[in-house]
């Protein structure tokens, strides 16, 4: 059974840092890209980052450009996100997700994300 | 503001067909990426309804189905039920890049 499992999130003050972890079973997790998304309380679903499956490619949404950083260890089966000068529009459950490479066709791939941690909440606020 | 648009709140009777847009444009749905659905009850972590426009995967009832014309995407739900009631959100590409409509939230009434 493929397991998402999130951790590290709390309550940050504006400014610091977070480093969020998702173990990882059930599959070979060094065959997958990996994914975090992120939620607002309230609000919809919000990609953060992506990367492939040996960290060749590395991809971050321009609202957390130069702030966050991806990373994998496939040894630990597990992905991280570390959050560097964090603000209260940070404030979100972060998801990690798995995607899935559906197809390719003319030199382009199709991915959908096929399975989602249950999320860990991140606060920022003073 | 949301790359790919869809309505804020739709809702249906028990029973009852109703359907989710999803409208991007040329650069994401329009330029070949597929559309793929996912479903948020309500404190839950989103879950993979839909896949490659209108791929259902096991487990899904076929109740719900998707479809893709041009530079938009729907959601099709037949036979309404209370526990459908929740958050959908589409999903594709745009510039090789993820990118999720802003949600819509389905009320069974």
């Amino acid at each position: 059974e493929v397991q998402l499992v999130e951790s590290g999130g709390g309550l940050v003050k504006p400014g610091g840092s977070l480093r969020l972890s998702c173990a990882a079973s059930g599959f070979t997790f060094s065959s997958y890209s990996m994914n975090w998304v992120r939620q607002a309380p309230g609000k919809g679903l919000e990609w953060v980052s992506s990367i492939s499956s040996s960290s060749s490619y590395i991809y971050y949404a321009d609202s957390v450009k130069g702030r966050f950083t991806i990373s994998r260890d496939n040894a630990k089966n597990s992905l991280y996100l570390q959050m560097n000068s964090l603000r209260a529009e940070d404030t979100a459950v972060y998801y990690c997700a798995r995607l899935f490479k559906w197809y390719c066709s003319g030199g382009s791939c199709q991915y959908y994300f096929d399975y989602w941690g249950q999320g860990t909440l991140v606060t920022v606020s003073s | 503001q949301s790359v790919l648009t869809q309505p804020p709140s739709v809702s249906g009777a028990p029973g009852q067909r109703v359907t989710i847009s999803c409208t991007g444009s040329s650069s994401n749905i329009g330029a070949g990426y597929d559309v793929h659905w996912y479903q948020q009850l309500p404190g839950t972590a989103p879950k993979l309804l839909i896949y490659g426009n209108s791929n259902r995967p096991s487990g899904v009832p076929d109740r719900f189905s998707g479809s893709k014309s041009g530079t938009s995407a729907s959601l099709a739900i037949t036979g309404l039920q209370a526990e459908d009631e929740a958050d959908y959100y589409c999903q594709s590409y745009d510039s090789s890049l993820v990118v999720f409509g802003g949600g819509t939230k389905l009320t069974v009434l």
